[in-house]
């Protein structure tokens, strides 16, 4: 069984340029959900996918944006970086909608530094 | 609001000692999920243990238990005879019970950065 994967690790890039993130969920998953963790700080959810929609999101402007395709793969856009935007960003995987199942599983996700 | 509060942010002990993470919660939800996790140096969440608002019964899992106290809104956890490799940052998490919409939306707090010394 294949485990959430992420891509890049690390990254570093200027204010204002744009950067894509990805992920690749966990064999059997349909569900991608993305969290930025600032330094020193928990989690905070950005948004879900279920099934190529968007399904829930968080305190985030709309620069950030994302995908799912249709194997459940995901894709975090952001554009307009900002210097607040460095962080380490987090996918996790699931299977279904709604909280009732199961557990998130996360990768080990995408260091993104803006100078 | 939904809030969660990790007053420790740093615990040291030495190993083989008990030590007790402490996790408070508020939310105006009736039902909930209340979360533990661990993320180690490589950056990873790695899921402890999942339990809802209905069941408030502690629970044991090798040198890890869980007090669930719905009076206090806390969910503490304790690792026993603690080892190094048990050192890592650990998150309590909350979340809504759905039933079709996001399930992705867990509320973390700060966590607290737990070192075990040899």
């Amino acid at each position: 069984e294949t485990g959430v994967t992420q891509s890049p690790t690390h990254l570093i890039k200027t204010r204002g340029q744009q950067v894509t993130l990805r992920c690749s969920s966990q064999s059997g998953h349909n569900t991608v959900s993305w969290y930025q963790q600032a330094l020193g700080q928990g989690p905070q959810f950005i948004f879900q996918y279920y099934r190529e929609e968007e399904n829930g999101r968080g305190n985030f402007p709309p620069r950030f944006s994302g995908l799912q395709f249709p194997n459940y793969s995901s894709e975090l856009n952001v554009n307009a970086l900002e210097l607040d935007d460095s962080a380490l960003y987090l996918c996790a995987s699931s299977y279904g909608q709604g909280s009732l199942y199961g557990e998130l599983f996360f990768g080990e996700g995408s260091r993104l530094t803006v100078l | 609001a939904q809030k969660v509060t990790q007053a420790q942010t740093e615990i040291s002990v030495v190993e083989k000692e008990d030590v007790t993470l402490d996790c408070v919660y508020e939310t105006r939800d009736t039902t909930y999920y209340l979360f533990w996790y661990k993320q180690p140096p490589s950056g990873e969440l790695v899921f402890l243990i999942r339990r809802n608002s209905f069941d408030e019964q502690n629970e044991i899992s090798g040198r890890y238990s869980w007090n669930f106290q719905k009076s206090t809104s806390s969910f503490n956890f304790t690792i026993t005879a603690s080892q190094v490799v048990d050192s890592a940052v650990y998150f309590c998490a909350l979340s809504e019970i759905n039933y079709g919409g996001s399930q992705g939306n867990l509320i973390f707090g700060k966590g607290t950065k737990l070192s075990v010394k040899p």
